[in-house]
């Protein structure tokens, strides 16, 4: 079954504005991952956050972890076209990796 | 280059006809997984190894065998594939508890 749900699946934004996206699970983890796939190629990896920290930052991306909540959000800002993708949160539970379907990202031009 | 390599990237096969798909990595890294994606489903773990001669079961291990010999291979099979095996399988590698780094993909289509 899968651990990480995202919401939305879907968004659409103009370039230059700021895009997020969240990530609910269920149990407790050792880390959360953000990754990131161009329409069926390989997923990349992009922000870990691991259980005992709170926010993190690289580049334009911003990534927040609520355990008290379990969920998460990925903050991409200033987009740029080449920002579409599709982004997956995936849990980390002692190895035990669960992805979530995803969000559709489209970021227009 | 550090990379995670799987061949074939494309496959079709019929229905009972044994198949393995490769995984390789260059990294040392000692965790290796096995995932399959599906529309709408994300992904989902198959099966995956902490280390050599150290193997458990994913979220959906049926119908699949794995194998870790060797620190750097990972080889899925497939000892009889069925339509609904029909997927694209990922192979990744990875410090345990760091950052996956993914192979190309492999697009299986079993008729």
């Amino acid at each position: 079954s899968q651990q990480g749900e995202e919401d939305p699946q879907a968004l659409s934004i103009q370039e230059g504005e700021n895009a997020t996206m969240n990530c609910s699970y269920k149990t407790s983890i050792n880390n959360l991952q953000w990754y990131r796939q161009n329409s069926g190629r390989g997923l990349v990896h992009l922000i870990l956050i691991r259980s005992n920290e709170r926010e993190k930052h690289s580049g334009r991306l911003r990534v927040t972890l609520d355990t008290s909540k379990k969920s998460s959000s990925l903050l991409i800002t200033a987009s740029r076209a080449a920002d579409t993708a599709s982004y997956f949160c995936a849990t980390d539970e002692n190895n035990d990796m669960r992805f979530g379907a995803g969000t559709r990202l489209t970021v227009k031009p | 280059e550090a990379q995670v390599t799987q061949n074939p990237r494309y496959l079709i096969t019929v229905t009972g006809k044994k198949l393995t798909v490769t995984c390789s990595q260059n990294m040392n890294h000692e965790y290796m997984s096995w995932y399959r994606q599906d529309p709408g489903l994300g992904l989902r773990q198959i099966y995956y190894s902490m280390n050599v001669e150290v193997t458990d079961k994913g979220d959906v291990p049926e119908g699949y065998k794995v194998s870790r010999k060797e620190k750097r291979n990972f080889p899925l099979i497939l000892e009889s594939p069925s339509p609904n095996q029909t997927s694209l399988y990922f192979c990744a590698s990875s410090y345990p508890g760091n950052e996956q780094f993914f192979g190309p993909g492999t697009r299986l289509t079993v008729l």
